[in-house]
């Protein structure tokens, strides 16, 4: 079955420490995209990528990076200097940039403590 | 830029209409969208609507569009238990990055 997959689905993490979220689909899409959500909050933008080997940052980037060395994977790593790191971040993709549907994963729940 | 704002929550009884309403800003948006996310899960595509449109059917879905006040809202007839869920309502960015910009989301109880 074609999908977009995230793992894990929960992730704690000591403060202070990098960690990377998985995102990988089988879709053939060319458009990758993260989101943070956060409770009554609409998802805000993080990083998006058009196409293999080139990202762009979306309206919240600070303290995170990303890679697109696979058309299938997106990885986004929350870094130290991420201020306030937990959240439920979402993967997503869509055939081309700015196409009409965006199929998401099912995400992953990230607690710093 | 980009304003998309929603009510927070919203209760229904089953059987009744429920109308969840979004007002956006940017009125050169090509499509408007509603998701849907059920808990712990990610968000899925109810349906779109084609700016040179007002409204959209689908099933128990309506979509109305009010392009001159920049509202938008989605109806669900018959409102069941399974469609407790948040509800996003979306716009795509005209920055020239065309994404997908999203509202607060409105938190849809369906009582029994």
């Amino acid at each position: 079955d074609g999908g977009i997959t995230q793992s894990p689905k929960y992730l704690f993490r000591k403060e202070g420490q990098n960690v990377t979220l998985s995102c990988e689909q089988n879709l053939n899409h060319d458009a990758m995209y993260w989101y943070r959500q956060d409770p009554g909050q609409g998802l805000r933008l993080i990083y998006y990528s058009q196409i293999v080997n080139d990202f762009q940052k979306g309206d919240i980037a600070e303290g995170y990076s990303v890679s697109r060395e696979k058309k299938e994977s997106f990885p986004l790593t929350v870094t130290s200097a991420q201020k306030n790191p937990t959240a439920f971040y979402l993967c997503a993709s869509s055939i081309d940039h700015g196409g009409t549907e965006a199929f998401f994963g099912q995400g992953t729940r990230l607690t710093v403590v | 830029g980009e304003d998309v704002e929603q009510s927070l929550f919203l209760s229904v009884r089953e059987g009744d209409s429920s109308v969840i309403n979004c007002t956006y800003t940017d009125s050169s948006s090509t499509y408007l969208y509603w998701y849907k996310q059920e808990p712990g899960a990610g968000l899925q595509l109810l349906t779109y609507i084609f700016s040179n449109m007002d409204m959209k059917q689908d099933q128990r879905l309506t979509v109305l569009l009010n392009k001159k006040d920049k509202h938008l809202s989605l109806r669900i007839a018959d409102t069941q238990t399974g469609d407790s869920a948040i509800y996003f309502c979306a716009e795509t960015d005209q920055t020239g990055a065309n994404n997908l910009f999203f509202g607060t989301g409105t938190r849809l109880t369906v009582i029994p």
